[in-house]
């Protein structure tokens, strides 16, 4: 089946600096990837839809300047958290989906800790 | 908007029969999914099923679909230990977007 990975698994930073998380679809070309956050103990909360070579579209509340997507590739898209915060501490998911059939297939997760 | 509510906990003992309910509101879905999350882990397909289909069934696992009143069962069949996760029900409509529970955190019990 289609496989995605996120990188890094976990991460540790201090507050005021940036992170960046990276999606990747191993062994399909997703033209469309999902950017989601958890926080604990509930559901995921859809954050932006990142089409390849164009800007991805966020949902509302979520901040385009705080979170950055980059979707330069078929294969990658990036979420860049600037700035982080404690408040931003939260388990990022991101899910690729397929072309043919708009499949969604989801990463293993990132575990943002901001101290 | 659209929304999907399931129940927050389910505890069963072991093989037992599981059964986690969902509703949800978006009459266009297209998709209805059910996904697992294992403690500090990403979301795992488990199934999934048509809007046109009534049920589905996948070994120990059993879907149900009332379309009609927008409900969706998900039956697992002698549950294990290591059934014992967050289930997710999920749907999508026409485009892309998947709106997604709360999640149902399955305990089982020796």
């Amino acid at each position: 089946g289609a496989v995605v990975s996120q990188h890094p698994s976990r991460v540790i930073c201090k507050s005021g600096t940036s992170v960046k998380i990276e999606c990747r679809s191993l062994d399909f070309q997703a033209t469309t990837m999902f950017w989601y956050r958890q926080f604990p103990k509930q559901s995921l909360m859809l954050m932006a839809t990142s089409n390849e070579g164009s800007k991805a579209t966020y949902e509302q509340g979520v901040e385009k300047d705080k979170f950055l997507i980059n979707h330069a590739s078929l294969t990658l898209s990036t979420l860049t958290v600037t700035s982080a915060h404690p408040e931003d501490s939260s388990f990022y998911i991101c899910s690729a989906a397929l072309a043919e059939n708009n499949e969604q297939f989801f990463g293993p997760g990132t575990r943002l800790t901001v101290l | 908007g659209e929304d999907v509510e399931q129940s927050l906990f389910l505890s069963v003992r072991e093989g037992d029969s599981s059964v986690i309910n969902c509703t949800y509101t978006d009459s266009s879905s297209t998709y209805l999914y059910w996904y697992k999350q294992e403690p500090g882990a990403g979301l795992q397909l488990l199934t999934y099923i048509f809007s046109n289909m009534d049920m589905k069934q996948d070994q120990r696992l059993t879907v149900l679909l009332n379309k009609k009143d927008k409900h969706l069962s998900l039956r697992i069949a002698d549950t294990q230990t290591g059934d014992s996760a967050i289930y997710f029900c999920a749907e999508r409509g026409g485009g892309f977007k998947t709106i997604f529970g709360a999640g149902t955190r399955l305990f089982v019990k020796a």
